[in-house]
């Protein structure tokens, strides 16, 4: 069965630095997702992203945080200068074209010290 | 706008009685509902969905869930909980257009006490 993954699994930076999650959705799904889960608390939406360009985004997607579609199979998420309070686990998820259901990966930790 | 209510930060039951876990959404038009589990260290997992049709819809490891429209819950439930049912349990609302985003509850851990 098709599967979103994320790579890498666990990423440590040091506050300051800028780091990029990476993502492979289901090849023919449309739409695109982020969200970030802080330790053990609600899972949070951050910015959707359909046709090569955000749908919509959350407060929390401020200027520090950028998407992109790089090659048509990634999917990545970047944060340039990444702060102690971005330490979570980030989930991307596609949507099924028919289902209109979202398939999640396994999650992101990124621990930033 | 979105949102969906999950009232119990924690419920207990002994294993092999009947588990509920409560939810509650508001959401403009017709409502798409999920279930998710999350357990330690690990990502969100797909339970079940609902979209149209019965109200009571069957998922993933016995659960079900029955839709409410009247009193708008999709409570969780299981006939009988085993221990590893011990979880984070998710419940989930998005809107109808295709590219709405999921709006979560904030998450219910279910402990089964052997």
């Amino acid at each position: 069965e098709p599967e979103v993954t994320q790579t890498p699994s666990h990423q440590v930076t040091q506050m300051g630095q800028e780091v990029i999650l990476r993502c492979v959705p289901i090849s023919n799904h449309l739409y695109f997702y982020w969200y970030r889960q802080i330790l053990g608390q609600k899972v949070e939406f951050l910015v959707s992203f359909y046709n090569n360009e955000i749908s919509e985004k959350s407060e929390i997607f401020d200027d520090q945080f950028s998407v992109e579609r790089p090659d048509g199979s990634n999917f990545t998420l970047k944060i340039r200068s990444t702060k102690l309070e971005d330490s979570a686990m980030y989930f991307c998820a596609s949507v099924d074209r028919v289902a209109y259901e979202q398939y999640f990966g396994p999650g992101t930790r990124l621990t930033v010290t | 706008a979105q949102s969906v209510a999950q009232p119990e930060d924690q419920v207990n039951v002994a294993e092999g009685n009947p588990l509920t876990v409560k939810c509650t959404y508001s959401v403009s038009g017709n409502p798409y509902l999920f279930w998710y589990v999350q357990y330690p260290n690990r990502g969100l997992q797909f339970l079940l969905k609902y979209i149209t049709g019965d109200n009571l819809v069957k998922g993933s490891y016995g659960f079900e869930a029955e839709f409410n429209k009247s009193q708008t819950s999709f409570h969780l439930k299981k006939p009988s909980a085993l221990v590893s049912d011990s979880a984070l349990y998710f419940c989930a609302v998005r809107g109808e257009n295709r590219d709405d985003k999921i709006i979560f509850g904030k998450g219910t851990r279910l402990h089964i006490l052997p």
